[in-house]
């Protein structure tokens, strides 16, 4: 059973706007939520993470906002440009294991 | 630095063949793991080890192998290839000290 969920497989945003990108979770253990970015035939990369004792990290055009009442997590990307067009996955720590959601694709249209 | 390498790039496979998917860091990472990444699924977590001589199973470990030897390499072992193990797997290390993971290219592996 899938521990970590991105119900919005895609987003399309206009080039300035704000890119919201989310994701849920049902293991109230995980100590640790960090996002990562993928471009096609690459690695993911490090984005952004947040300690669940926070409930915003912030880095330049990137905010993670952790609401831990709800389980939910996102991702807050202001302005988009057209480099951040890429998927996005959330991922949540439980000890030494790293819990992935399957993606977001976000498109930022020029 | 390298980074995290992964060889080979590509690989396709015959049912019941074995092989071994390489990866490298050259960070001093305590830390390394493997997903596989499948459409849909997202990255799931095979093996993992926090250094050298210890390993432990992720989500998925069932069909694979590791060991980890030195600090720097940590191979994945196919020992007979099933068409369920067509995917896009990712070698991953970090320091233990923080959560941030670097991930390699990839290798994505084709089972027939």
């Amino acid at each position: 059973d899938q521990q970590v969920k991105q119900n919005s497989p895609s987003l399309s945003v206009q080039e300035g706007r704000i890119s919201i990108l989310n994701c849920d979770y049902t293991n109230s253990m995980f100590d640790y939520f960090l996002w990562y970015k993928k471009y096609p035939a690459e690695g993911p990369t490090f984005l952004i993470s947040i300690s669940s004792i926070k409930d915003k990290n912030e880095d330049g055009r990137f905010t993670v906002f952790l609401n831990k009442s709800a389980k939910h997590l996102s991702l807050h990307i202001v302005p988009s440009q057209p480099g951040d067009s890429a998927v996005y996955f959330c991922a949540a720590r439980f000890g030494n294991q790293f819990y992935f959601g399957t993606g977001t694709s976000l498109t930022v249209i020029p | 630095n390298a980074g995290v390498t992964q060889t080979p790039k590509f690989q396709v496979l015959k049912t019941g063949q074995s092989m071994t998917l390489q990866c490298a860091q050259d960070m001093n990472h305590e830390y390394m793991s493997w997903y596989r990444q499948d459409p849909g699924m997202g990255l799931r977590l095979i093996h993992y080890s926090v250094g050298a001589g210890i390993t432990d199973q992720g989500e998925v470990p069932n069909g694979y192998n590791v060991s980890r030897s030195t600090t720097e390499d940590f191979p994945l072992r196919l020992l007979s290839a099933a068409p369920s193990q067509t995917s896009v797997y990712f070698c991953a290390s970090r320091a233990l000290s923080k959560d941030e993971q670097f991930f390699g290219p990839g290798t994505r592996l084709t089972v027939l």
